[in-house]
């Protein structure tokens, strides 16, 4: 069974950093793309980034490049999300998503229940 | 970046009627690119259909996904209990990735 837990939310103030992590279990994580998707409260559903199965590409929205970088790490099965100089409207449930094959131009066929992240002094 | 419009933004229906849900797109989403999930308060979306009209693993045949280039539809033909959530159309085809606002389907 595809399993995908997400850490490391919390308050944090503004322009502090957080790491974000997505334990992933129960299928062959070296061989999928996997993104973060992100849900400010009471609001629909914000891409935030790709990363290829290998960790070679990575693409980000345009509101978070240059803040957070994507990375994965294959031999603990697990994708990191890296926030700096978070703001206000960083504000958000953070959920990690597989995807349906190792590009990341493909489906998320199962995502994570999400880690809620608040940017507040 | 492909802005994706969903409409109507709600829909109100009683259980057993067909609801159709719009998804436009601001230009052509490559190769039917085009995803469906459906979202429950409090809990995380789940897949329901991909590459525009293929359903995904253990979803029922009364959903069901159509169009290509800038116009996609989900069609539910016989609303259950169940199927009461929002939906949100994905294209996956180009970076950035983009989801639509939703749509609300809820219970009149």
């Amino acid at each position: 069974e595809v399993q995908l837990l997400e850490s490391g939310g919390g308050l944090v103030q503004p322009g502090g950093s957080l790491r974000l992590s997505c334990a992933a279990s129960g299928f062959t994580f070296s061989s999928y793309a996997m993104s973060w998707v992100r849900q400010a409260p009471g609001k629909g559903l914000d891409w935030v980034s790709a990363i290829s199965a290998a960790g070679s590409t990575t693409y980000h929205a345009v509101s978070v490049r240059g803040r957070f970088t994507t990375s994965r790490d294959n031999s603990k099965n697990t994708l990191y999300l890296q926030m700096n100089s978070l703001r206000s409207e960083d504000t958000a449930v953070y959920f990690c998503a597989k995807a349906g094959e190792y590009s990341v131009y493909d489906k998320l066929d199962y995502w994570g229940q999400g880690t809620l992240v608040t940017v507040s002094s | 970046e492909i802005v994706l419009t969903q409409s109507p933004g709600t829909l109100s229906l009683s259980p057993g009627e067909r609801a159709t849900l719009s998804c436009r797109a601001s230009q052509s989403v490559s190769s039917s690119s085009l995803a469906w999930y459906q979202q429950k308060p409090g809990q995380a979306p789940s897949l329901l259909i991909f590459g525009a009209s293929s359903r995904a693993t253990g979803i029922p045949d009364r959903f069901s996904g159509s169009g290509s280039g800038t116009d996609f539809t989900l069609t539910i033909s016989r609303l259950e209990p169940e199927d009461f959530a929002v939906y949100y159309c994905q294209q996956y085809g180009s970076s950035p990735q983009t989801f639509g606002q939703g749509t609300n389907v809820e219970i009149k």
